[in-house]
């Protein structure tokens, strides 16, 4: 099925350790983006891709830093994770004036 | 500062009835506007949107309306079906940052039978 795909679906990790989130999309759109979702704060910007080969910072885009590998894919790296980047963080894709296509998740928990 | 807000977390309304949910925005840069969906464990869907030359826009059961000397916008559902039970998120966009959606805080909506 075309869509977007996030991996992992779930993490737990420790202050100070890192990891890279992983978003794949198979519509062919040409923009990506992150968002984090936190209680009573809706959906955030971290970073965007408006085309492959270019990334841009969104709201919150500290502490994180993200890779274009290629037209499919768009990933998220937390090189020192801390407690406050407990989240559930989102890949969104578009192309021309469509609404952003949002993938199911990956939930985050950092102790 | 929250550009885009939904004062109410949370709204519960009976199967049939209408259930409406509100946003207000303070950027007059907005032009364009849309609510998504989702359900829990699940990415939100997109339901329907609203440029801002338009004052309604209806799809089946979902009629959005904007009032722009308010900053005010609403999602109306008719009739409510248990499956309409979800968080609903609005967003805007505007020109100069199309790229760039800014979401309220959500209403989470709940049909009772």
């Amino acid at each position: 099925n075309a869509g977007v795909t996030q991996t992992p679906k779930f993490q737990v990790l420790k202050t100070g350790q890192s990891m890279t989130l992983q978003c794949a999309q198979d519509m062919n759109h040409n923009s990506m983006y992150w968002y984090r979702q936190d209680p009573g704060m809706g959906l955030r910007l971290i970073y965007y891709s408006a085309s492959e080969g270019t990334t841009d910072k969104g709201e919150v885009p500290n502490g994180y830093n993200v890779s274009r590998l290629n037209k499919r894919e768009f990933s998220l790296r937390l090189e020192s994770a801390a407690p406050s980047q407990t989240s559930v963080y989102f890949c969104a894709t578009r192309t021309g004036t469509s609404p952003q296509h949002f993938g199911d998740g990956t939930r985050l928990s950092i102790l | 500062d929250q550009q885009v807000k939904q004062n109410s977390p949370s709204l519960s309304v009976q199967e049939g009835r209408i259930s409406i949910l509100n946003c207000d925005y303070t950027n007059s840069m907005f032009d364009y506007f849309l609510w998504y969906k989702k359900y829990p464990a699940e990415g939100p869907t997109f339901l329907i949107s609203i440029s801002s030359i338009k004052d309604k826009n209806e799809d089946g059961r979902f009629t959005v309306f904007l009032n722009k000397s308010a900053k005010h916008l609403s999602l109306h559902i008719v009739p409510s079906q248990p499956g309409d039970s979800a968080v609903y998120f609005c967003a805007a966009r505007g020109i100069q940052g199309a790229q760039k959606l800014v979401f309220g805080q959500g209403t989470r909506l709940t049909i009772n039978p």
